[in-house]
């Protein structure tokens, strides 16, 4: 099974500032076949589910703001939040759809300064 | 809209089995499998499975083989997961999600406490 490992664990942030979660995974989630690394992202609010934001390392859901970027390739990853607000403030879990069993990030924890 | 709803929360002995379901709508249900995952405090979110709901076939993780049944009724686009031999470590939220390798819409979850 891939292993995705994230980091920090938890993060203190201010409104407005920048953040950088990080992720990376056992082996490469590049496809060779078409350049695509499977990578996605998913945010989780207190009490709820999780929601996709980013998949194919880079590209949004629809609906999912602009601040949220996703970049990395191979085995390292990471998703900015830009000018992060108030509601941006839950759980993150990477998870790799490249190979089966599909494996998740162990959580980073966005909270308030 | 794609909607995945749930049954409520479950307080279980030891020892003993549970059954989740997970109701599908606003989709044609047999057109996506349904997965199922496992969250906890401490071990994050596991995946558990998933169920191909047009044929039945079912595909599990190695962690949870003899312990997650996956089945349908394909009549009420419904998705069960029944837990068996429970365990403290089994208590958890379950979630059921719609499968595309990704998951994009999920159930809002099922906490099971396992406890005597």
């Amino acid at each position: 099974d891939i292993v995705m490992t994230q980091s920090p664990s938890s993060l203190a942030v201010s409104a407005g500032e920048t953040v950088t979660i990080n992720c990376k995974s056992s082996q490469s989630l590049l496809s060779s076949g078409n350049q695509k690394n499977y990578l996605a992202w998913y945010q989780q609010k207190p009490g709820q589910s999780p929601k996709l934001l980013i998949y194919l390392a880079s590209t949004r859901e629809s609906g999912v703001p602009d601040r949220f970027i996703g970049s990395g390739s191979g085995t390292d990853f990471t998703l900015t939040i830009s000018s992060v607000q108030a509601e941006d403030l839950a759980d993150y879990y990477c998870q790799q759809h490249y190979s089966y069993p599909w494996t998740f990030g162990g959580g980073t924890k966005l909270e308030l300064k | 809209q794609v909607q995945l709803q749930q049954s409520g929360a479950e307080l279980a002995k030891p020892g003993s089995s549970v059954k989740i379901s997970c109701k599908a709508s606003g989709y044609t249900f047999t057109s996506y499998y349904i997965s199922w995952i496992k969250q906890t405090t401490g071990q994050g979110l596991e995946y558990i499975g998933y169920i191909n709901t047009g044929s039945g076939g079912t595909n599990y993780n190695e962690k949870f083989k003899g312990k997650a049944t996956l089945t349908v009724d394909k009549s009420s686009s419904t998705a069960f997961m029944q837990l068996s031999s429970l365990t403290p470590d089994d208590s958890a939220v379950y979630y059921c999600a719609r499968e595309s390798s990704l998951f994009a819409y999920w159930g809002q979850g099922t906490l099971v406490t396992v406890s005597s």
